[in-house]
């Protein structure tokens, strides 16, 4: 299957600084990427899609100032979370839309102290 | 508002058994469907698919059927394998959209 990848697969932070997350399809282009975000024991949700060269397009309740989602190129997305604070520890994964499905990231374990 | 609802959160099964992965969805106008395994740590892996024009989907060990009247899916596993412990994300999408809708996992745990 397609491959996706994310850079760096874990981060530890201070609180009040920024994060940024790569999200690369390698072998195939994505106009259009997802980036979700998991919480212990519940469900992925969907934070904002990504299409390249327009904005983003979030969900309900993400901030967009806070969550910066650049899509800059067909296989490159990256989410930048600023002044990070010990509520945005999660785990954030990305994904590529593929022609028939989607296609995850492995995901990048976010600790912010 | 959880659209996609898995509502057991782990399921053990011993080896060589059959594993019943449940789904249910509340959004009638969902029209298709997938499952994923997911390993800790990593992302979701696609395992299997199905359309709402069908009711069943087979893919070697895996089958998967869609019960529209009940809006209830299933994820049969068999024989199931070790290797098959993870955590089994169903979800949900609409024609023409990309985004899709989780539920909340399943943990499987096959005993050997």
């Amino acid at each position: 299957g397609a491959v996706v990848s994310q850079h760096p697969s874990w981060v530890i932070c201070k609180s009040g600084t920024s994060v940024k997350i790569e999200c690369r399809s390698l072998d195939f282009q994505a106009t259009t990427m997802f980036w979700y975000r998991q919480f212990p024991k519940q469900s992925l949700m969907l934070m904002a899609t990504s299409n390249e060269g327009s904005k983003a397009t979030y969900e309900q309740g993400v901030e967009k100032d806070k969550f910066l989602i650049n899509h800059a190129s067909l296989t490159l997305s990256t989410l930048t979370v600023t002044s990070a604070h010990p509520e945005d520890s999660s785990f954030y994964i990305c994904s590529a839309a593929g022609t028939d499905t989607q296609y995850f990231g492995p995901g990048t374990r976010l600790t912010v102290l | 508002d959880q659209q996609v609802k898995q509502n057991s959160p782990s399921l053990s099964v011993q080896e060589g058994r059959i594993s019943i992965l449940n789904c249910d969805y509340t959004n009638s106008m969902f029209d298709y469907f997938l499952w994923y395994k997911k390993y800790p740590a990593e992302g979701p892996t696609f395992l299997i698919s199905i359309s709402s024009i069908k009711d069943k989907n087979e893919d070697g060990r895996f089958t998967v059927f869609l019960n529209k009247s009940a809006k209830h899916l299933s994820l049969h596993i068999v024989p199931s394998q070790p290797g098959d412990s993870a955590v089994y994300f169903c979800a949900a999408q609409f024609t023409g959209a990309n985004n899709l809708f989780f539920g909340t996992g399943t943990r499987l745990t096959v005993i050997p």
